[in-house]
């Protein structure tokens, strides 16, 4: 089975600062993994997705996350964080069977410092 | 282009009561699917719909919950009778044409909050 773990529950960085939120991933076969962001009153939004092509992935809003399959792990960075990245995180992976079906990490709640 | 619509944003009923929830995904998107999150908990997938089959419903709770797509557009999620533990944020989801969702991004609405006092 499929699962992943966020390994913070609140991470807290002052702005201008490298942000660094952590997933660790177990999956049976290469996954799909993606990181998902939710700020406040505001739908889930997709910030970047790993499908097994290159292992280092950009996304939006100058947010990066690296696949290590060694460490099974897909930690999303971003080197300078802005005062508009305070929301709540998602590391999520693909069920088998690739459809829509996502499993989804516990959420971290970034808060950014002035 | 509208996104994936939800309604209501907040209901608050009573246990025993009755709630239905209305999303209306992104025109075109045959697939749609519900999640949700209680409090303090990940959020957990319910159902998929393609077009208005219900092609895996493996994360519905119980029979309290009934979801729905007639005609293959918007979608409703009934619970009936509530109960406190399906207090939480109900999420729904669209992507693209059956045959596109290996690789198709979902597009999620903003959520349902469901407060059941």
């Amino acid at each position: 089975a499929q699962s992943v773990t966020q390994l913070d529950s609140h991470v807290s960085v002052s702005e201008g600062t490298p942000v660094l939120l952590r997933c660790n991933y177990s999956s049976s076969y290469s996954p799909s993994l993606f990181w998902y962001v939710q700020h406040p009153n505001k739908g889930l939004q997709l910030l970047l997705k790993y499908t097994s092509a290159a292992t280092l992935v950009k996304g939006i809003n100058g947010f990066e996350a690296e696949f290590k399959k060694s460490e099974t792990s897909f930690h999303l960075t971003k080197p300078s964080a802005h005062m508009s990245d305070a929301a709540e995180y998602f590391c999520v992976v693909r069920g088998f069977s690739n459809t829509g079906k996502l499993i989804f990490g516990q959420g971290t709640t970034l808060q950014v410092k002035p | 282009e509208a996104g994936v619509t939800q309604f209501p944003s907040h209901s608050v009923i009573e246990k025993g009561q009755t709630v239905t929830l209305r999303c209306d995904p992104i025109s075109g998107h045959d697939n749609l699917y519900w999640y949700r999150r209680v409090m303090g908990k990940e959020i957990k997938f319910l159902l998929h719909f393609v077009k208005e089959s219900k092609q895996d419903e493996s994360g519905m709770p119980n029979n309290r919950f009934l979801a729905e797509r007639t005609g293959g557009t918007y979608s409703t999620l009934k619970v009936q009778p509530a109960e406190l533990e399906d207090s939480g944020v109900y999420f729904c989801a669209s992507s693209h044409p059956a045959g596109q969702a290996g690789t198709g991004e979902l597009f999620f609405g903003e959520g349902s909050r469901l407060t059941v006092l």
